[in-house]
């Protein structure tokens, strides 16, 4: 059965820290590993790491995937209060039936990250 | 553009209604998902549809029963629900097809379920 587990399971800082959030896997026919950061509705997608794209970065995000640790974390620096959320971390399985693939996610249980001002 | 619409947002039915939860993208997506989430827990797979056939159950009980109609449309139909499948539904479709590494899933808003 696929497994995927974050650390920490809350985190909370002040503005202008910097912040690493955890995730590592264990999952059968491993496609890729994806950050959702989740606040009152459904997940918002942040990144997609996969085999060949091992690293990602946008603005004060950066996450890195190790392949032979079976991990990924998620960075942010200079963190503000719109940053407190949840974070998610999900893992793609890939399936095959007749001739097409499909992906299933299977998700961490999330960081709560909270920023005081 | 990178949109998954779900209908309704919220919900609330009582426990011998029969209702139903809409979805529909128009990314040209062939697999599409529904989700449910508990509050303070992460999204747990109920259903994945490849290709307008059901390709995962989840064991979700038959009270919750999902329908395809075509490439862009998902439906999640609801009959003699119980207080605890209240919760938020959440949609979401990707690529799919052909196998190829790496498939971004995205989520619809989610629609908001109350039974009572």
């Amino acid at each position: 059965e696929d497994k995927v587990v974050q650390s920490p399971l809350s985190l909370v800082v002040h503005e202008g820290d910097t912040v690493t959030l955890n995730c590592s896997y264990e999952v059968t026919n491993f496609r890729s590993l994806l950050w959702y950061k989740q606040e009152k509705k459904a997940p918002t997608f942040l990144f997609m790491l996969t085999s060949s794209g091992i690293e990602k970065k946008s603005g004060r995000l950066s996450s890195i995937l190790d392949k032979k640790e079976l991990s990924s974390i998620l960075n942010i620096t200079a963190t503000q209060t719109g940053d407190s959320a949840i974070y998610l971390c999900a893992v793609e399985g890939g399936y095959n039936a007749g001739g097409t693939s499909y992906g299933k996610l299977t998700f961490g249980q999330g960081t709560i990250l909270t920023v005081h001002p | 553009d990178t949109e998954v619409t779900q209908t309704p947002k919220h919900l609330v039915m009582g426990m011998t209604n029969k209702k139903s939860l809409k979805c529909e993208q128009h990314m040209g997506h062939r697999a599409m998902y529904w989700y449910k989430q508990k509050a303070k827990k992460p999204p747990e797979l109920m259903f994945v549809y490849s290709y307008e056939k059901l390709s995962i159950n989840e064991s979700v009980p038959s009270r919750f029963s999902p329908e395809c109609p075509n490439s862009s449309l998902l439906n999640l139909h609801l009959h003699a629900l119980q207080p605890e499948d209240s919760a938020l539904y959440l949609c979401a479709s990707s690529r799919g097809g052909v196998v190829f590494s790496g498939n971004t899933i995205y989520f619809g808003e989610g629609s908001w379920l109350t039974v009572v």
